[in-house]
């Protein structure tokens, strides 16, 4: 299967802060998505990109599937904000999971 | 609130035992996705069904089967359960595959 590294593992930012989460996968993909969960464990579909940008208030988004990597960028952090970080990589139907980038947001 | 429910919100059985999850995907949302959360292995994508179909078949047992039926609901077997099957459960769904996916609450399984 496709191999999918997120980094930071960990990353504890202040309120207001600004911070780029990285997503990287080991061979060409359909479709990239990412994911949040917040510390209560609900999870949330934030962005469809399997390539390009898209900008969703505070978040946005930019996959290069050419070189195998998307970024996740969080504008002016605030405490929701708090939670893991997922980005999935889809391969023919197969969905594969990195390992999560866990935020902390502290005020 | 998703839209999207499951039941039960929790579940304490025994190993050997067989359960059954079940999923209510948003009205409207023809694809429902399962997928499988542990300490161990992180978030799996289990089975995805499209309109009564199967569509895509992931990290799934075969002691684990699902299965959607004509009002779009889903239901999760597991059986002959094991301690390391602990874990929580998601359901999710979208109009057509590929699109945006809506998580349920999610069941937490526990196996003593």
């Amino acid at each position: 299967g496709i191999q999918v590294e997120q980094s930071p593992p960990d990353l504890i930012l202040q309120e207001g802060a600004n911070s780029t989460l990285r997503c990287n996968f080991s061979d060409s993909v359909n479709n990239l998505q990412w994911f949040h969960q917040n510390p209560w464990g609900q999870l949330i579909n934030l962005f469809y990109i399997p390539s390009g940008t898209k900008q969703n208030g505070r978040l946005s988004a930019t996959t290069v599937a050419t070189e195998r990597y998307s970024l996740l960028y969080i504008s002016s952090s605030q405490t929701t904000d708090s939670g893991v970080y997922f980005c999935a990589v889809v391969a023919g139907n197969q969905f594969y999971f990195g390992t999560g980038t866990s935020l902390t947001v502290i005020p | 609130d998703s839209g999207v429910t499951q039941t039960p919100k929790h579940l304490i059985t025994a190993t050997g035992q067989r359960v059954t999850l079940r999923c209510s995907p948003r009205s409207g949302d023809l694809s429902v996705y399962w997928y499988q959360q542990s300490l161990d292995q992180g978030l799996q994508f289990l089975i995805q069904y499209y309109n009564g179909e199967e569509r895509a078949k992931g990290n799934i047992l075969e002691r684990f089967s699902a299965q959607q039926f004509p009002d779009l609901h889903s239901e999760l077997n597991l059986s002959s359960l094991e301690l390391g099957d602990s874990a929580l459960y998601f359901c999710a769904s979208s109009v057509v595959y590929g699109a945006t996916q809506y998580f349920g609450p999610g069941t937490r399984l526990t196996v003593l």
